[in-house]
């Protein structure tokens, strides 16, 4: 247990649908991260929130959408995605933006069919 | 991007053996983290190293940061079946654009034969 929950574990959804995922951290942190997570690559860092203000998109498509409404949770609103979005999405919280100890969820598995 | 050279990429060790290994950069890194992932579970934190030459154990591992601040070592002693997963390093770049952001391997999949 990690302090950071993520919500559903698992989704599969087809291209046209709308959903999302859902992060919460119960560690007093200010700083919180979208990674995506596929196969035998590194994590890509997607979204950055400091404060609930964005700080860095790493050029991610619009079909993903983030929404930050306070310190704790974090949102990742999905629509019209592809297949090959289909991945592993983890949420990770830190202490502050120079605070590099970040702590992960336990990830959503998703699958675009 | 920059990159991490993590290696090797699998290893399958007998139960008990000891286990090393290694992550290095062509650039300068301020921190160096270790983390594990079960399978169907997210990286959890293993070892946090803040200082060239810095040396960091917790229980039976135990992780160097390089002196020249391009590498870093992670080790496992006598292990156990339940030390099986991905192990990866992550990397704090000295400066630069999103120097705050975090630098990751492509992780050390570990294998423990009973």
């Amino acid at each position: 247990e990690t302090g950071v929950t993520q919500t559903p574990r698992h989704l599969v959804m087809g291209m046209t649908n709308k959903k999302s995922l859902k992060c919460e951290q119960h560690l007093g942190h200010n700083a919180m991260y979208w990674y995506k997570q596929s196969a035998k690559k590194p994590l890509e860092l997607m979204f950055v929130y400091n404060f609930k203000e964005q700080t860095e998109n790493n050029s991610v498509p619009s079909r993903f959408s983030p929404e930050c409404p306070n310190s704790s949770h974090l949102f990742l609103h999905l629509h019209t995605l592809q297949p090959e979005d289909s991945a592993l999405y983890l949420c990770a919280s830190s202490l502050g933006l120079t605070s590099y100890e970040q702590y992960f969820g336990p990830g959503t598995r998703l699958t675009v069919t | 991007g920059q990159q991490l050279n993590q290696s090797p990429q699998s290893m399958f060790i007998q139960e008990g053996e000891d286990v090393s290994m290694n992550c290095t950069s062509s650039s300068i890194f301020n921190t160096w983290l270790w983390y594990k992932q079960d399978p169907g579970e997210g990286p959890v934190l293993l070892i946090a190293l803040y200082k060239a030459g810095e040396l960091t154990s917790n229980g039976r591992l135990t992780a160097q940061f390089g002196i020249t601040r391009k590498d870093s070592f992670l080790n496992i002693s006598a292990s156990i079946p339940s030390d099986v997963g991905i192990y990866f390093c992550a990397g704090q770049l000295m400066s630069g654009a999103g120097s705050y952001q975090l630098t990751f391997g492509k992780g050390t999949k570990l294998s423990v034969i009973p």
